[in-house]
């Protein structure tokens, strides 16, 4: 079975510092994996993408994200949080088992600090 | 940049009601797709639409769901007789193609109250 966790449901950071957003995967199959954020009253935006290309990616904002194999995981970073950034965060996988499956993780909400 | 939009952005219901959510997608995209999240849990898939036909559909969506595409831009999901569990956030999203590296774009949700 298919499965994404995000291990954080909140993290707060102050503007100006790292952030880390923290994703492992599960799959028997060879998955797909996409970050999207979600700002209040907006739909969900793909920040990044990885389908088995480079295994670090960069994508919007500043953001990038790798796949690393052996840890399954795909973690989020950006070098420098800004205000903006404030929103929740989504972990996606997607496979072809046969059919296609998409997968959510719970999501992680993104404090930021002045 | 093109966007999926969605309306009502909340609507509220009476148990046994029916609702239609509906949804615009991308204007050159073929595949469609509900989801919905229940307050507190995961966003989980519903149903993928194409070509004027269901093509993958969990086991959430039951007899009580209905998709359809009445015209060349809408999208709608109806819910037959709601319970109060169909309370939830429903997004819609729509795609360019169906395979496993495809991008889905989502509108920003409908929340639907079911009292």
């Amino acid at each position: 079975a298919q499965s994404v966790t995000q291990l954080d449901s909140h993290v707060s950071v102050s503007e100006g510092t790292p952030v880390l957003l923290r994703c492992n995967y599960s799959s028997s199959y060879s998955p797909s994996l996409f970050w999207y954020v979600q700002h209040p009253n907006k739909g969900l935006q793909l920040l990044l993408k990885y389908t088995s290309a480079a295994t670090l990616v960069k994508g919007i904002n500043g953001f990038e994200a790798e796949f690393k194999k052996s840890e399954t995981s795909f973690h989020l970073t950006k070098p420098s949080a800004h205000m903006s950034d404030a929103a929740e965060y989504f972990c996606v996988v997607s496979v072809d088992t046969g059919g296609f499956k998409t997968i959510f993780g719970a999501g992680t909400r993104l404090f930021v600090k002045a | 940049e093109p966007e999926v939009t969605q309306t009502p952005s909340h609507q509220v219901t009476q148990m046994g009601q029916e609702v239609i959510l509906r949804c615009v997608p991308i204007s050159n995209h073929l595949y469609f797709y509900w989801y919905r999240q229940i307050l507190g849990q995961k966003v989980e898939f519903l149903v993928s639409f194409y070509n004027n036909e269901i093509s993958e559909k969990s086991e959430i969506f039951d007899d009580q769901f209905s998709v359809e595409r009445p015209d060349g831009s809408n999208f709608t999901l109806k819910i037959r007789s709601t319970k109060l569990e169909d309370s939830a956030m429903y997004f819609c999203a729509s795609s360019l193609d169906r395979g496993r590296t495809d991008t889905q774009y989502f509108g920003p949700g409908t929340r639907l109250t079911v009292l």
